[in-house]
């Protein structure tokens, strides 16, 4: 089974911040790796797919990379509704998802 | 626009089986080039991939419900279900459905979400 480690499980920052949260594949998995965001009652939804590309009609400000066993998902510039649980989600063997970031506003 | 639609039982007794349908609509379950997976979040917690039912009847599962788990699909209703044995309280969870791209590989749609609680 491949495990996905995602850290951190929180985070608190000031609008305008630049966030980042990693996840680590415990074997390779080339770039086969999801980012999505999921709102509180609601069902998750993909932000960038295949490690790096941005799904249609998502901002610019998100964006993702990485190859192999360690990424990266960026939002460079942190609006309000962002506040949000995102999670890494990996399919190089069956899928697993990482254990997700809490994100917050300071 | 394609739709997801959970239903079943809400609340299992322990050691039962819990049995939700998804069902599809804006288009076929049996167009080419999609798979169709159970996805559950129990309370408070992350997210778990259950398992997925691709075009030809072949279905993959997270070895941790194996052998608990069956997908299958009525593509005469436009629905797939799923099944789920001997459920305990950690079953307790929202259960979601959604599609997989066969070639881009992500959950594009997904159902709402149902929470089946397991509780005698």
């Amino acid at each position: 089974d491949i495990q996905m480690t995602q850290s951190p499980s929180s985070l608190s920052a000031s609008v305008g911040d630049r966030v980042t949260i990693t996840c680590q594949a415990s074997q390779d998995i080339s770039n086969y790796l999801n980012w999505y965001q999921q709102k509180p009652g609601k069902a998750p939804k993909v932000l960038i797919y295949e490690a790096s590309n941005l799904e249609t009609g998502v901002p610019s400000r998100f964006s993702g990379s990485g190859s192999g066993t360690d990424f990266t998902f960026t939002i460079s510039s942190l609006q309000p509704e962002d506040i949000a649980t995102y999670y890494c989600q990996q399919y190089g063997n069956l899928r697993t998802f990482g254990g997700g970031t809490k994100v917050e506003i300071k | 626009q394609l739709q997801l639609q959970e239903s079943g039982s809400g609340l299992v007794k322990p050691s039962q089986t819990l049995s939700l349908t998804c069902a599809v609509s804006g288009g076929s379950i049996s167009s080419g080039g999609y798979s169709w997976t159970w996805i559950r979040q129990p309370p408070g917690k992350g997210l778990e991939w259950i398992g997925k039912i691709l075009q030809s009847a072949t279905t993959y599962y997270n070895p941790s419900l194996k052998s608990r788990v069956t997908i299958s699909v009525d593509r005469s209703r436009n629905h797939f279900s799923l099944k789920l044995t001997s459920v305990t309280a950690a079953d307790t969870a929202v259960y979601y459905c959604a599609r997989e791209g066969n070639w881009e590989h992500y959950f594009d749609f997904w159902g709402q979400g149902t929470l089946v609680t397991v509780s005698s």
